[in-house]
């Protein structure tokens, strides 16, 4: 299988910081996705690695290990609209498919 | 530039009855996925086409599923008996190509409900 692990839920304040990591199955790994889903909307694109580090996109940044299978969201100076779920997804090889995680539910709390 | 357009937004049937799926993919996009999303999980892909071709249906649950993109532009989505269990949203996406680093853009899903 392809594996894709994130932690469910969590819980952050407002104007943290705040790690979502990710961990998946290395075989036929070619990328990885975050993705930003709010209840009842459709997922839309935060990030994008293929290469080993760490990318920032304003108070956002993605890191991957592709050794370790290994990949986090970081989410900078929390707000309010932050509270939403994130989803890891990863680019296996084979047939050019897009699998995602079960999502992590991020609450921000004032 | 329009967005991937899905239609109905809402949809409620009884168990055993019969419903269908549109899907519009942004102008240009060759690839075309279908993802079916239950509550508190992450999207599963269903089916993967690359212009009118099926590149991927191994997910699908083909004694009840059936989807075309027979022109290689819109596609749908059918289910025929439906059962409790498919109750979920369905997600349509498409991207340029189906190139590893080619972001995927979603429609804002269909919420099936089934009673």
């Amino acid at each position: 299988g392809q594996n894709i692990d994130q932690p469910t839920e969590m819980t952050a304040t407002e104007g943290a910081i705040v790690q979502i990591n990710c961990t998946y199955q290395t075989s036929g790994f070619n990328g990885l996705f975050w993705y930003q889903q709010h209840a009842g909307e459709a997922p839309t694109f935060l990030s994008y690695n293929v290469l080993d580090g760490l990318e920032e996109k304003g108070r956002f940044s993605s890191f991957l290990s592709r050794s370790k299978g290994y990949s986090y969201l970081l989410l900078k100076e929390l707000q309010m609209k932050d509270s939403a779920s994130y989803l890891c997804a990863v680019f296996y090889n084979q047939g050019g498919k897009l699998i995602f995680g079960q999502g992590t539910e991020l609450s921000v709390k004032p | 530039e329009a967005g991937v357009a899905q239609s109905p937004r809402y949809k409620i049937i009884e168990k055993r009855q019969s419903v269908a799926f549109w899907c519009n993919p942004i102008s240009g996009h060759a690839t075309l996925y279908w993802y079916q999303q239950i509550l508190g999980q992450g999207p599963k892909l269903l089916i993967q086409f690359q212009n009118n071709g099926v590149v991927d249906d191994s997910q699908l649950p083909k004694d009840r599923f059936s989807a075309e993109r027979l022109k290689g532009v819109d596609s749908t989505l059918k289910i025929q008996p439906a059962k409790l269990e498919d109750s979920a949203v369905y997600l349509c996406a498409s991207s340029l190509d189906r190139q590893v680093n080619e972001k995927l853009f979603f429609g804002s899903g269909t919420q099936l409900s089934v009673l």
